[in-house]
């Protein structure tokens, strides 16, 4: 079965503009989490939906970055205005249910100019 | 507030030794700690975990150690491979607080053959 799938796999861009970024979980799980991978920071954790719930936002770093998870399945993280710290791999991972072992996709590697 | 410390940064051992990285958290907590392998341009991919319960856990050449007194678990490859050559990361998680991960900075293990 696939596994997670995101897209781009990279995204340049101007400082300024807004970038989209996608994710297919693993067909079927119910939890799809997003992180933030860079090298000052290593990997952090933004955002998780479950289910139907209010996602949890409490790692989202600024109120430029948002997050929606259409129909139970594909996610999209949108990041508006972007800065040169924003710069980084975006991963995105699923896992069946809470407290389920998390899947993680190959990531969006997003370069700000 | 880093709440998972990593060590070694970097490590370097020669085909059919023994690596060993160690973790340690703050948060007593954590409740399931998994460790993840991640090669370059790839997302991290769960190798092993462990709950708080058992003292060890073994699966192939990869075991876990966990020390609950002393809040800390470490990762140990048996006849270290040059295909084991990549990015470690322990990682710790809170169920009730939205099942995200906190991960700790990340060893980058080099096999040499």
């Amino acid at each position: 079965g696939a596994g997670v799938s995101q897209s781009p796999s990279n995204k340049v861009t101007e400082k300024g503009k807004d970038v989209e970024l996608r994710c297919d979980p693993i067909s079927g799980h119910t939890a799809l989490y997003w992180y933030r991978q860079s090298l000052g920071q290593g990997l952090e954790f933004l955002i998780y939906f479950q289910g139907n719930s209010a996602p949890d936002k409490s790692g989202l770093p600024s109120d430029r970055f948002s997050a929606e998870r259409t129909g139970g399945s594909v996610s999209t993280l949108t990041i508006q205005r972007t800065q040169q710290e924003d710069s980084a791999v975006y991963l995105c991972a699923s896992s069946l249910h809470v407290n389920q072992p998390q899947h993680f996709g190959d990531g969006t590697r997003l370069s700000i100019l | 507030q880093q709440q998972v410390k990593q060590s070694p940064q970097s490590l370097i051992v020669q085909k059919g030794g023994i690596s060993i990285i160690n973790c340690a958290y703050e948060n007593t907590a954590f409740d399931y700690f998994p460790w993840y392998q991640q090669f370059p341009g790839k997302g991290p991919a769960l190798l092993i975990a462990i709950r708080p319960d058992v003292s060890e856990k073994k699966e192939g050449r990869f075991t876990i150690s966990f020390n609950k007194s002393a809040k800390q678990f470490s990762l140990h490859i048996m006849d270290s491979q040059p295909g084991d050559s990549a990015t470690y990361f322990c990682a710790a998680n809170l169920n009730n607080a939205g099942n995200m991960l906190t991960f700790g900075g990340g060893t980058r293990l080099m096999v040499k053959p």
